[in-house]
């Protein structure tokens, strides 16, 4: 079975720009979660859809956003990007929301200029 | 609320010897416990995790950690580790969303 894939891997924008990252689920996994991984901050949560629903939301300021398509995968937005959203955010995965497990991508690098 | 606390931001150990990496929980409800491994570049793989049971639990590549209630801990252990260990380790609870704490980067060293 095919793991988790993110697209791009590795991204320069700058500030202003908007940014769109996209996520593969696992097959058969419904459930789709985004975090963000910086040296200064860790591992942070985003956000969790469900069937195309936002089931919980962390601590991020409205310019970061998602949306869940019908065959599970998942995009997350980021608007007028700053110095700082420059990180690692990575994908995770689960059967559906209820689920303890997740399963992890290997992240996509947004670098700020 | 829930919170996490790793003890240790670093943990350096030669090749062959056993090593503890500590976590303290907070929360007001029951949790589910989980140990990630993350290696240079890449993702995070789950190493072990506790929903119930047993407090003792294993994981993959010789890793087994203990779910201690009365003192909410969940350290993670290896008995003998390799230099292929060398990574960083998150512990996370979950009731609702994943927390993961700093983070503890095992270093090994021949």
């Amino acid at each position: 079975k095919a793991g988790v894939t993110q697209t791009p891997r590795y991204l320069i924008k700058t500030r202003g720009q908007q940014v769109t990252l996209s996520c593969s689920p696992i097959s058969g996994h419904r459930s789709v979660s985004w975090y963000q991984q910086t040296p200064g901050q860790g591992l942070q949560f985003l956000f969790e859809y469900f069937s195309e629903t936002q089931r919980n939301k962390g601590n991020f300021p409205g310019r970061f956003s998602g949306r869940q398509f019908s065959n599970s995968r998942s995009e997350m937005n980021v608007s007028t990007l700053e110095l700082g959203d420059s990180a690692l955010y990575l994908c995770a995965s689960s059967l559906d929301s209820g689920s303890y497990e997740q399963y992890f991508g290997p992240g996509t690098r947004l670098t700020v200029t | 609320a829930q919170s996490v606390t790793q003890l240790d931001s670093q943990v350096p150990v030669f090749e062959e010897a056993p090593v503890e990496l500590r976590c303290n929980y907070s929360s007001s409800v029951s949790v589910y416990l989980f140990w990630y491994v993350q290696y240079p570049n890449q993702g995070l793989q789950l190493l072990l995790k506790y929903l119930s049971g047993s407090t003792l639990v294993k994981g993959i590549n010789g890793f087994e950690a203990e779910f201690n209630k009365s003192q909410t801990s969940f350290h993670l252990r290896k008995p003998s580790v390799h230099i292929s260990d060398t990574a960083e380790y998150f512990c996370a609870p979950r009731t609702g969303k994943l927390i993961f704490g700093q983070g503890t980067e095992l270093s090994v060293k021949p």
